[in-house]
């Protein structure tokens, strides 16, 4: 079946550095990739995403990135600050509602 | 995107008990979902709330234990049933659907612990 593999679970920064999530699909026919931020206690929260007819997109300091032949993407962010700690969850999605979800990364940004 | 709630926000129920858990959103949405994330854990997906018909189950979960209604465009119910601390997670529903679009918003989550 679909599958969606995250790495690396774990992430610690030193603040101002960047930090770099990486997930790997299986289904070719995905054309939807959207990346949520989850803090403690709260639900997903959308923070960028990006469609199989683009390579690369970015809003202020995070940017993702699209490799459909290696069927790879990726979420970076520059200058990393304290309220970027979190977990943060890829998804794929291939033409119906059906969200196959990463494993998840908790990034904790060192002050 | 949408304003969307879940009562209650979390909750200790007893063994055997059931719960009800609502999920209102504040705009019409083509599409409502419920997960289940167990602590540490990423999203599973439980069903597709349905409007005006029975919910579509994933493979694992059943309506006898996780019954769903939704009733109208903008609010649904999960029902955890005769629960066991196995069941203790939080649960979050989800829509899509705004505007046209396929992004999918989630609430806020219900914690539920079961004793």
């Amino acid at each position: 079946g679909e599958n969606v593999e995250q790495h690396p679970s774990t992430l610690s920064v030193q603040e101002g550095d960047s930090a770099v999530i990486k997930c790997t699909y299986s289904d070719s026919a995905s054309n939807y990739f959207p990346w949520y931020k989850q803090e403690l206690g709260k639900g997903p929260q959308l923070i960028i995403d990006i469609r199989s007819n683009v390579g690369e997109k970015k809003d202020q300091r995070i940017a993702v990135t699209l490799n459909k032949t290696a069927k790879h993407f990726s979420l970076h962010i520059t200058e990393t600050q304290p309220e970027d700690s979190a977990v943060y969850f890829c998804a794929a999605i291939s033409g119906t509602y059906k969200y196959i979800f990463g494993t998840g990364t908790r990034l904790k940004v060192l002050a | 995107s949408a304003v969307i709630s879940q009562k209650p926000s979390r909750d200790i129920c007893q063994r055997g008990t059931s719960l009800t858990i609502q999920c209102q959103v504040d705009s019409q949405v083509t599409m409502m979902f419920w997960y289940r994330q167990q602590p540490g854990q990423s999203l599973t997906l439980i069903a597709t709330a349905n409007q005006g018909s029975e919910a579509t189950y994933e493979s694992g979960f059943v309506i006898d234990k996780f019954p769903i209604s939704r009733p109208n465009l903008t609010f649904s119910t999960l029902t955890v049933s005769n629960m066991s601390p196995e069941d203790s997670s939080i649960y979050l529903c989800s829509v899509t659907g705004l505007a046209g679009t396929d992004e999918q918003f989630f609430g806020p989550g219900t914690r539920l612990t079961v004793l």
